[in-house]
């Protein structure tokens, strides 16, 4: 069974960081690329950030580029999120989602979210 | 960046009516588009991609059409675990985007 279990999310103020974590189990994660998606409260989903399966093609939404890194350890089946300079609009749960192996970005499985909240 | 128009952003029905959701991408996309339910307080479930193609497990009731710019969804019986809200997504270039979601109401 693919599972996407994520962890590290919490309460920060503007300006912190914080380190998301995405473990993955039931498949050949080293075979897929991988994929961040967030939502703000009462919002829609917005795409943050692609890593290809051997991290080599990694992409940002404007949003978060130069702030966030993603980054992965296929070895120990984990996904990664860093969050550095925290904005209030980055509020949101993050979700990491697997990219199915069509060869487009649709999104098969999903982990069940972590919340992030920026506040003072 | 590939804008994605959802309309209508709410829809009221009842169980067993046929509901249709449409999604227009401000340039052609191919058949590049995923269709996804949520429900409150979980993840986005996968339920169409490549335009029409159902993701395994997911019940025939739902289907989608379309190519270039415009898509729809349609549920043909709705149904009562059919009540979440529903976001189109394109797959054809980055960034990624998605609709701005329609949320499927019990009238």
């Amino acid at each position: 069974e693919v599972q996407l279990v994520e962890s590290g999310g919490g309460l920060v103020q503007p300006g912190g960081s914080l380190r998301l974590s995405c473990a993955a189990s039931g498949f050949t994660f080293s075979s897929y690329s991988m994929i961040y998606v967030r939502q703000a409260p009462g919002k829609g989903l917005e795409w943050v950030s692609y890593i290809s399966p051997s991290g080599s093609t990694i992409f940002y939404a404007d949003s978060v580029k130069g702030r966030f890194t993603i980054s992965r350890d296929n070895a120990k089946n984990s996904l990664f999120l860093q969050m550095n300079s925290l904005r209030d609009e980055d509020t949101s749960v993050y979700y990491c989602a697997r990219d199915d192996s069509t060869g487009q970005e649709f999104l098969d499985y999903w982990g069940q979210g972590t919340p992030v909240t920026v506040s003072s | 960046d590939i804008q994605m128009t959802q309309s209508p952003s709410s829809v009221s029905a009842s169980v067993g009516d046929r509901v249709t959701i449409t999604c227009r991408a401000s340039q052609g996309i191919s058949t590049w588009l995923a269709w996804y339910q949520q429900k409150p307080g979980k993840a986005p479930n996968l339920l169409i991609y490549a335009a029409s193609s159902l993701q395994r497990g997911v019940p025939s009731r739902f289907s989608g059409s379309g190519s270039g710019t415009d898509f729809t969804l349609t549920i043909s019986s709705l149904q009562p675990e059919d009540f979440a809200t529903y976001y189109c997504q394109q797959a054809n270039s980055f960034p990624l985007t998605f609709g701005g979601g329609t949320k499927v109401e019990i009238k």
